[in-house]
């Protein structure tokens, strides 16, 4: 199972909207709506910030919202503060009972 | 509150045997699956294998099959992870994590115990 893609940088200013994709295969992101994603910010564990596409687990701002099209996900940050700069990944059920993480993505808050 | 303390990473040599354990409290551990999930140094992350509540479905990543074997204790509220014949590859930080790997997510994290396979 290959890797998601993810842009490996990103940015944006504080105040701005910034939109990190998640490309995957019809095996994948485009098969199942259970893709999900993390921040993590350095020498922390991953934290949850999305899942099955564009739930928000309780505590993660509305600022954080997910969507999907096709083989490609998305995840847009809107009104950035600088404490959401961080690594982002994205991950999808893979079928056959695996999981497969994108390759993460670098948000930085100008 | 979930807390997830994994423990018995260290330096090995390839070839080399280690096991990780993962100690869970804050929530009803026998009713959850778990999962291992790796991360090399400076990487992206990898998941490795799952563990259904009871212990009766396992899974793994096709790149530790037949090397790694995943396995609780619900009376300890612990979460094993027995590694065989090391490679540098291996080489990672180790997060347990609670969650449905059929549902695509996980939602508490452990902060990691490092594993180094080198010679």
């Amino acid at each position: 199972q290959s890797a998601l893609t993810q842009p490996p940088s990103a940015s944006g200013s504080p105040g701005q909207s910034v939109t990190i994709s998640c490309t995957g295969t019809s095996s994948d992101v485009g098969g199942y709506n259970y893709v999900s994603w993390y921040q993590q910010h350095p020498g922390k564990a991953p934290k949850l910030m999305i899942y099955e596409v564009n739930k928000r687990p309780s505590g993660v701002p509305d600022r954080f919202s997910g969507s999907k099209s096709g083989n490609t996900a998305s995840l847009t940050v809107s009104g950035l503060q600088a404490e959401d700069e961080a690594d982002y990944y994205c991950s999808s059920y893979g079928g056959s009972n695996n999981l497969v993480f994108g390759g993460g993505t670098k948000l930085t808050v100008l | 509150e979930v807390q997830l303390l994994e423990s018995g990473g260290g330096l090995v040599q390839p070839g080399e045997s280690l096991r990780l354990s993962c100690t869970a409290s804050g929530f009803t551990f026998s009713s959850n699956a778990m999962n291992w999930v790796r991360q090399a140094p400076g990487r992206g992350l990898e998941w490795v294998s799952a563990i259904s509540a009871g212990g009766m479905t396992i899974y793994y990543a096709d790149s530790v099959k037949g090397r790694f074997t995943i396995s609780r204790d619900n009376s300890k509220n612990t979460l094993y992870l027995q590694m065989n014949s090391l490679r540098a590859e291996d080489t990672a930080l180790y997060y347990c994590a609670k969650g449905y790997v059929t549902r695509g997510f996980f939602d508490s994290w452990g902060q990691g115990s490092l594993v180094t396979v080198s010679s």
